[in-house]
């Protein structure tokens, strides 16, 4: 039973350039959330997609963007990127939207020079 | 809006004996679920325990067992025979179904004496 991946798993980027972070859900999952989590903090919420539309949305400016594919997958984009934006980015799965646990990812780390 | 407080920076134990980390949160919501993640120096999110908010009884999963006190809006963990595999950062998290989002506590880090 295929858990949740992430690629890549680290990846370095410069101010202003523009990123793309992917998620395979675990198996037999349909939603997607993705979260933030700065260093020394607690994930925060970015986004959830079910049903290949943004579901909720958290408090990240419009630089932030993602996609749902029709195989459940998902991407994560970042534009203009800025020295705040190093991060951890994680990406969690679950079963419908509501009622289920969500299942992480082992993450992305990105650093933005 | 939610939070969640975990008001314990840092706690070691040592192997084989029992800790108690602890969490607070504030919501007007009834329906709601707490869990507790654990996150090694791997990196790896990994789910420890989920209680529902409307269950009375205690949740528990092997050598890890919460204390729900939902009047006190207070949710802790219990670590029996802790292990050194039980060293990690815990974060408490609370999962609001309306929304579906998980908010977490600051989280504490839990270290594993020999």
């Amino acid at each position: 039973d295929a858990g949740v991946t992430q690629s890549p798993t680290h990846l370095i980027k410069t101010r202003g350039q523009q990123v793309t972070l992917r998620c395979s859900p675990k198996s037999g999952h349909d939603t997607v959330s993705w979260y933030q989590q700065a260093l020394g903090q607690g994930p925060q919420f970015i986004f959830q997609y079910y049903e290949e539309e943004e579901r909720q949305r958290g408090n990240f400016p419009d630089r932030f963007s993602g996609h749902q594919f029709p195989n459940y997958s998902s991407e994560l984009n970042v534009n203009a990127l800025l020295l705040g934006d190093s991060a951890l980015y994680l990406c969690a799965s679950s079963l419908g939207v509501g009622q289920e646990t969500q299942y992480f990812g082992p993450g992305t780390r990105l650093l933005v020079l | 809006a939610q939070t969640v407080t975990q008001s314990q920076p840092e706690m070691s134990v040592q192997e084989a004996e029992t800790v108690t980390l602890s969490c607070t949160y504030d919501t007007s919501e009834n329906n709601y679920y707490l869990f507790w993640y654990k996150q090694p120096p791997s990196r790896q999110m990994i789910l420890v325990i989920r209680q529902e908010a409307y269950k009375q009884q205690n949740a528990t999963e092997n050598r890890f067992s919460v204390n729900f006190q939902k009047a006190a809006k207070s949710f802790s963990l219990k670590i029996s025979d802790s292990q050194l595999g039980d060293t990690a950062m815990y974060f408490c998290a609370f999962h609001n179904p309306n929304t579906d989002k998980l908010i977490f506590g600051t989280g504490t880090r839990l270290q594993v004496f020999p």
